[in-house]
């Protein structure tokens, strides 16, 4: 199994300019997230999809789109990129619905984003 | 909005020190999840827990759900336990996701 993978690894983009982050998880997993990671501050959820069909905002869901494809996928994008949108971004899952958070997150690899 | 609060930020110790590292947050949770953070930046669990104590080789984790507060114990540290440790809460069905710590960055020396 791979886990969960994101795609690209890494990414510069122009202000303005607008991309999508991949992630898949192969592991039958409901639940799937999106966070960032900024220097001096602890993860932060940008939407979350606890099951297939259905998509949540987090934390700091401005600026950012999500889609979940299909159960494997959950997608971010980002429509018009901003300096402020620089950092890393990692997609994680989960397997239950309502397991009141005693479930293990499996997290991606991470995307280090930056914008210029 | 939950608060976690890690100490200390930073941590430098011998191999072989016993090491702790503690959490609290604000508010009531349903669960707490310790997870470590490797050099290259890629993020594992290593224990999710609601009341008491648990233990995984060398390290052990506890919680005081009255006290809302949590430590991680590394015992017989070692250079390879060098890495960003990092809490985060669970509110409710858990299925909205995680509310972090901002980490414990920890160096063990030779």
């Amino acid at each position: 199994n791979a886990g969960v993978t994101q795609t690209p690894k890494f990414q510069v983009l122009k202000t303005g300019q607008s991309m999508t982050l991949q992630c898949a998880q192969d592991m039958n997993h409901n639940s799937m997230y999106w966070y960032r990671q900024d220097p001096g501050m602890g993860l932060r959820l940008i939407y979350y999809s606890a099951s297939e069909g259905t998509t949540d905002k987090g934390e700091v869901p401005n600026g950012y789109n999500v889609s979940r494809l299909n159960k494997r996928e959950f997608s971010l994008r980002l429509e018009s990129a901003a300096p402020s949108q620089t950092s890393v971004y990692f997609c994680a899952s989960s397997e239950a619905l309502w397991s009141g958070g005693l479930d293990t997150q499996y997290f991606g690899p991470g995307t280090r984003l930056t914008v210029l | 909005k939950n608060e976690v609060e890690q100490s200390p930020q930073n941590l430098t110790a011998q191999e072989g020190e016993f090491i702790t590292i503690n959490c609290s947050y604000s508010v009531g949770i349903s669960a707490l999840h310790w997870l470590q953070q490797h050099p290259g930046g890629g993020i594992v669990s290593l224990f999710m827990l609601s009341s008491g104590k648990k233990k995984h080789g060398r390290l052990i984790a506890t919680i005081n759900i009255q006290e809302k507060h949590s430590s991680l114990h590394i015992t017989a540290s070692h250079p390879r336990d060098s890495a960003v440790y990092i809490c985060a809460v669970a509110v409710g069905g858990g299925a909205d996701g995680l509310t972090f710590g901002k980490g414990t960055h920890l160096i063990i020396q030779p």
